[in-house]
């Protein structure tokens, strides 16, 4: 199964920084890359998604950029906060899966995830 | 608007038990529907997919079974549990019909194999 590669595995940011979190992949048929955000304890949901005709999508104080050429893209918040403690995931997915796409029906494949813990 | 429901949340069960984890969708239909196991550190493990009744995939060879009797029905079965099946159990569902779209999920299942 074709992964998305993330880093760091976890990450200590003060209140009021930023968070960056990155993400790699392989595959140049993915087109969709969404962040999932998840809290502990919870099912993940998603926070923010982009797919590669933009190179950034702002939602409040959440920013993906995207590098179609490098394969990477990354998450952004900004004047983190103590409530954004959790664990991030990125994804990737493609719009037609195939049975080689891995990732289930929608061809969707997780990062390992990143464990954000912002202090105060 | 949709729903997703799985339970329980906890479970503790004896090595070698049968195991049953149970996800119910509302306010949808045809669902696609996923099992995932999350690991500390190892992310989200696909277990399972369906795309309609009947109609299982499984990602990982492993001690555990799906099944799909309903349409919004999505059970993850185990005859005989191993130490090794510990982890966060999670269902999710998707609108049916090509890629890129969100996935829903449940609040997950807890369970410790002792």
């Amino acid at each position: 199964q074709q992964q998305a590669k993330q880093s760091p595995q976890s990450l200590i940011v003060q209140k009021g920084g930023i968070s960056i979190i990155n993400c790699a992949y392989e595959n140049t048929a993915f087109d969709y890359f969404p962040w999932y955000q998840q809290f502990p304890g919870k099912g993940p949901a998603l926070l923010i998604a982009i797919r590669p005709d933009v190179s950034e999508k702002k939602e409040g104080r959440f920013t993906i950029s995207f590098n179609k050429s490098a394969k990477q893209f990354s998450l952004h918040i900004m004047d983190s906060q103590p409530g954004d403690s959790a664990t991030y995931f990125c994804a990737a997915s493609v719009l037609r899966p195939t049975m080689y796409s891995g990732g289930g029906a929608d061809g969707l494949t997780f990062g390992k995830g990143t464990h954000l813990i912002i202090q105060p | 608007s949709q729903t997703i429901h799985q339970w329980p949340a906890t479970l503790v069960q004896p090595v070698g038990s049968p195991l049953s984890l149970e996800c119910t969708v509302e306010g949808t239909s045809n669902p696609n529907l996923y099992w995932y196991r999350q690991a500390a550190g190892r992310g989200l493990q696909l277990l399972f997919y369906s795309v309609g009744i009947g109609q299982i995939s499984s990602e990982v060879p492993q001690n555990l079974s799906a099944s799909r009797p309903q349409d919004r029905q999505f059970i993850l079965s185990s005859k005989k549990l191993l130490l090794s099946d510990s982890g966060f159990y999670l269902c999710a569902w998707s609108a049916w019909g090509g890629g890129n779209t969100e996935a829903f999920f449940g609040q997950g299942t807890r369970l410790t194999v002792v």
